[in-house]
């Protein structure tokens, strides 16, 4: 057990809606990660917050958006979903912006 | 690293044996890199880690090769156990650029008992 958690597990939902997912990062740790994991695409890199300000983004969709909060928990909001979202979220988290990153279990989100 | 999509190469080996996974990286700036292993329907779990001046690492079982030459990372582990069967990912990273990981294909590790 990394100490980050994620909810929901599982998310099944349809085309054109929106979600949210949550994170909570290991106990102390500032910076939090988001990855989403396709089987076409890996392990890709999403977006990083630390201490509440978005720092570094990578490879996310405008449709997606993140946030992290004053208690330091990070939600990753995806809207106007399409079947190619359909993937494994994951969030990882550090202590300082560049610690180890030490990641959830995931959410899997099903777009049907 | 690449990401090599579908096709995750696969190791098998004997339960006893040692395993070498290899990992070939892109970016000749990165400076730190790390072993992740991903058992089914779980996250990456953090193996090992090094920086890039270092050239090699151990921990229990584990010792990661970095040759900053070729680009080249790998992980061995010692007397592999059935417990080691997972997908192995390598990820790099420029520290100061934010520190975010670029992740390789991943390697399958099969355990025969």
């Amino acid at each position: 057990d990394s100490g980050v958690t994620q909810t929901p597990k599982h998310l099944i939902t349809a085309t054109g809606q929106r979600v949210t997912l949550r994170c909570s990062p290991r106990s102390g740790d500032l910076s939090v990660y988001w990855y989403q994991q396709s089987l076409d695409q890996g392990l890709q890199f999403l977006i990083q917050y630390y201490n509440g300000e978005e720092r570094a983004k990578g490879n996310i969709l405008e449709r997606f958006s993140a946030q992290q909060f004053p208690d330091l928990h990070s939600e990753l909001n995806l809207s106007s979903l399409e079947l190619g979202d359909s993937a494994l979220y994951f969030c990882a988290s550090s202590l300082q912006r560049i610690d180890t990153q030490y990641f959830g279990p995931g959410t899997r989100l099903t777009v049907l | 690293g690449e990401s090599v999509g579908l096709h995750l190469p696969t190791l098998s080996v004997q339960e006893g044996d040692n395993s070498i996974i290899n990992c070939a990286y892109s970016n000749s700036a990165s400076d730190y890199f790390i072993w992740y292993k991903q058992e089914s329907g779980k996250g990456p779990q953090f193996i090992i880690d090094i920086r890039s001046n270092m050239d090699k690492r151990q921990g229990q079982r584990v010792t990661v090769l970095l040759n900053k030459t070729v680009k080249h990372l790998s992980l061995q582990i010692a007397a592999t156990q059935p417990g080691d069967s997972a997908v192995y990912f390598c990820a790099e990273s420029v520290v100061n650029a934010g520190n975010m990981l670029t992740f390789g294909g991943g390697t399958r590790l099969m355990v025969k008992p």
